[in-house]
């Protein structure tokens, strides 16, 4: 089975600032897809972006982008001009080519201070 | 809001009693999904449902059982309820296409005294 690691437990970050979550993962596919999930203090699961691994152009979903390095198989999420409202936990998840459930990391909490 | 219902919010039971939660998923979705989330284990995948039909099993226990209807909503159950099964159980659906992302439900909290 994929594993997905995210190695950071917990990060902070000033308002306005920006800051980068790691996720790397482990597959033998070619073709997969990957999501980062924000689950706020509400334990809503909501989808913030999402990446097609056969697309060399890296996602980005307004203040919110991914540096995806397949070779290195690590797909990072960058947020920028940070928000109060940021303030959550995030999942990263791997999506293989021949299954459609997600597989988890452990997540990251995030948390955004004035 | 995702669009996907579940039903209901809390539940508060005893060890060795029987549950049933419920999930409606998004108009047009024919794919639904099964998520554990406890605090020491993350997300785990338990079930996945497409169409009526069982797709793909993940950690699910011997004790927990689950199953789609004609209508597409699905129910989860779990009997001889443990102290460890207490968790946030989450219900996702998807239209079923490889790559489309799941959107969730708000989770139903099951806490086992």
């Amino acid at each position: 089975a994929q594993t997905v690691t995210q190695s950071q437990p917990e990060m902070s970050v000033q308002e306005a600032e920006t800051v980068t979550l790691s996720c790397t993962y482990d597959t033998s596919e070619n073709n997969y897809y990957l999501f980062w999930y924000k689950q706020p203090p509400s334990r809503q699961m909501i989808l913030v972006i999402r990446q097609e691994a056969y697309k060399q152009q890296n996602a980005t979903e307004n203040r919110f982008s991914v540096n995806f390095q397949k070779a290195a198989k690590s797909f990072s999420l960058k947020i920028s001009d940070s928000q109060l409202g940021d303030t959550a936990m995030y999942f990263c998840a791997f999506m293989s080519n021949s299954g459609y459930a997600l597989n988890f990391g452990k997540g990251t909490s995030l948390l955004v201070t004035p | 809001d995702s669009g996907v219902t579940q039903t209901p919010k809390h539940l508060i039971t005893a060890t060795g009693q029987r549950v049933t939660l419920r999930c409606s998923p998004r108009s047009g979705d024919l794919s639904v999904y099964w998520y554990q989330q406890s605090l020491d284990q993350g997300l785990q995948f338990l079930i996945h449902y497409y169409n009526g039909e069982e797709r793909a099993k993940g950690n699910i226990l011997e004790r927990f059982s689950a199953q789609q209807f004609p209508d597409l909503h699905s129910e989860l159950n779990l009997s001889s309820l443990e102290l460890g099964d207490s968790a946030l159980y989450f219900c996702a659906s998807s239209p079923g296409t490889l790559g489309r992302p799941l959107h969730f439900g708000n989770g139903t909290r099951l806490t086992v005294t």
